[in-house]
């Protein structure tokens, strides 16, 4: 199926554990923030964003962080699942409606 | 809804022939994208439509991409003459409006070209 690149930065824990994905910016002026997954053979999946004038924002088991001082993005997941392994991409939101995606870290959970 | 359908999932082309994606968008969605996602280069903004308006396609990479969306259902993005550096996967994406954080994606189709 459809995958993405083999030499992501990988990040492995354990089921249960924690996991944080980090992710640096270089763009001041997006808007938002956001972060995606991607699982093996499918397209890109929104988990959650930020805007820009937000430093935390928490969702369901996700919580992203924005440090605008020195552009960096973090996704917290709570205790991590089997199903959380996939590749996650940091984006930001620029100019009203495009979407540029960074590199992603590959997420593997170890049961 | 079926979300974001593609088509084909998979195609496999000679070099110099012309390739072909589909895209059919979510229903109600008025904005749609088309990505490409490489081991080198990730995931990039090819094109975007608003209201089947091209509003910016400074990410084709050259006059051998062209993109159209005749109606609010359908998309194609056509590769002619195509050349092996244009294998990726290709990925379209739709939304409810420009503003939108969130872009829903379909499958993507894995281009081959040999």
């Amino acid at each position: 199926g459809e995958s993405v690149g083999l030499h992501l930065p990988t990040l492995s824990v354990q089921e249960g554990d924690n996991s944080i994905i980090n992710c640096a910016y270089s763009n001041s002026a997006s808007d938002y923030f956001i972060w995606y997954k991607q699982e093996s053979g499918k397209g890109p999946q929104f988990i959650i964003d930020i805007r820009s004038n937000m430093d935390k924002r928490q969702g369901q088991r996700v919580t992203v962080l924005l440090n605008k001082t020195v552009k960096h993005l973090s996704l917290q997941i709570a205790a991590t699942q089997p199903g959380d392994s996939a590749v996650y991409f940091c984006a930001e939101h620029t100019g009203g409606f495009k979407t540029i995606f960074g590199a992603g870290t590959r997420l593997f959970v170890k049961a | 809804d079926a979300g974001v359908i593609q088509s084909p999932r998979h195609e496999v082309t000679e070099m110099g022939q012309e390739v072909t994606l589909r895209c059919k968008p979510i229903s109600g969605h008025n904005s749609l994208f088309w990505y490409r996602q490489t081991m080198m280069r990730g995931l990039e903004l090819l094109i975007y439509f608003n209201n089947n308006v091209p509003i910016d396609d400074s990410g084709m990479p050259e006059d051998r991409f062209s993109a159209k969306m005749p109606n609010a259902s359908f998309s194609t993005l056509k590769i002619q003459p195509s050349e092996p550096r244009d294998s990726a996967v290709y990925f379209c994406a739709s939304s409810t409006d420009r503003a939108s954080t969130e872009a829903f994606f379909g499958q993507g189709t894995r281009l081959t070209v040999v």
